[in-house]
């Protein structure tokens, strides 16, 4: 079976600190993915990667980066955190372009 | 732009009983659907995926419709269990081309009572 691994299930940090979030997937995946998900609004992309070093903005960038040097690891970097990006973020990985996404069981960031 | 509709935020029935859960999508042609299942402080799981050309699928008491014409999608869960309360989510590609990108519903919120 698939897993995706994410480094903390809960994490607290004060507002204007650089938060990392960290996800390991273990089946050699192509594709990996942040989203964050709110009540009310769903699951909304953040970034994505289709490749080692490469990455594409998903639709909620803004106050984020991402890092992929390694297949098996794609990090979410929140450069100067705010109370706004308190939500609940998870990380998937896909073989392909039109494969099912894995998920992790999510990390959920308060920022203070 | 593309956008998706799932018809409630919540859903109760009764444990034997078949739920249904409908996906509609507006604004362009998916080239497939998938549903997804997540519980409460989990990530979503995957269920089942449809393609554009298949009319039906089926996974044990699972099964899933995919109407192109009348751009919706419906997820039948038939002699249905306590164990199947969850929030049951559809996810469509958010190109024709079945790019790396999907986009999900909010999700149904359905509860089995016994």
């Amino acid at each position: 079976d698939v897993k995706v691994t994410q480094s903390s299930r809960y994490l607290v940090k004060r507002t204007g600190e650089k938060v990392f979030l960290e996800c390991v997937q273990d089946m050699d995946h192509e594709n990996m993915f942040w989203y964050r998900q709110d009540p009310g609004l769903g699951l909304r992309l953040i970034y994505f990667s289709y490749d080692v070093k490469m990455k594409e903005k998903g639709d909620i960038p803004e106050g984020y980066s991402v890092s992929r040097e390694k297949k098996e690891r794609f990090s979410l970097i929140l450069e100067s955190a705010s109370t706004n990006q308190t939500s609940m973020y998870l990380c998937a990985s896909s073989r392909l372009s039109n494969q099912p996404q894995h998920f992790g069981d999510g990390t959920r960031l308060s920022i203070l | 732009s593309q956008k998706i509709e799932q018809n409630s935020e919540a859903l109760n029935i009764q444990e034997g009983k078949t739920a249904t859960l409908t996906c509609n999508y507006t604004n362009y042609s998916p080239a497939y659907l998938q549903w997804y299942r997540q519980d409460p402080g989990r990530g979503p799981v995957f269920l089942l995926l449809i393609r554009e050309n298949e009319k039906e699928k089926r996974k044990e008491r699972l099964k899933v419709t995919f109407d192109t014409t009348l751009k919706q999608s419906l997820f039948h869960i038939t002699a249905s269990q306590p164990a199947d309360s969850a929030t049951y989510l559809c996810a469509l590609p958010s190109l024709r081309s079945s790019a790396s990108k999907i986009i999900f519903g909010s999700g149904t919120r359905l509860s089995i009572r016994p």
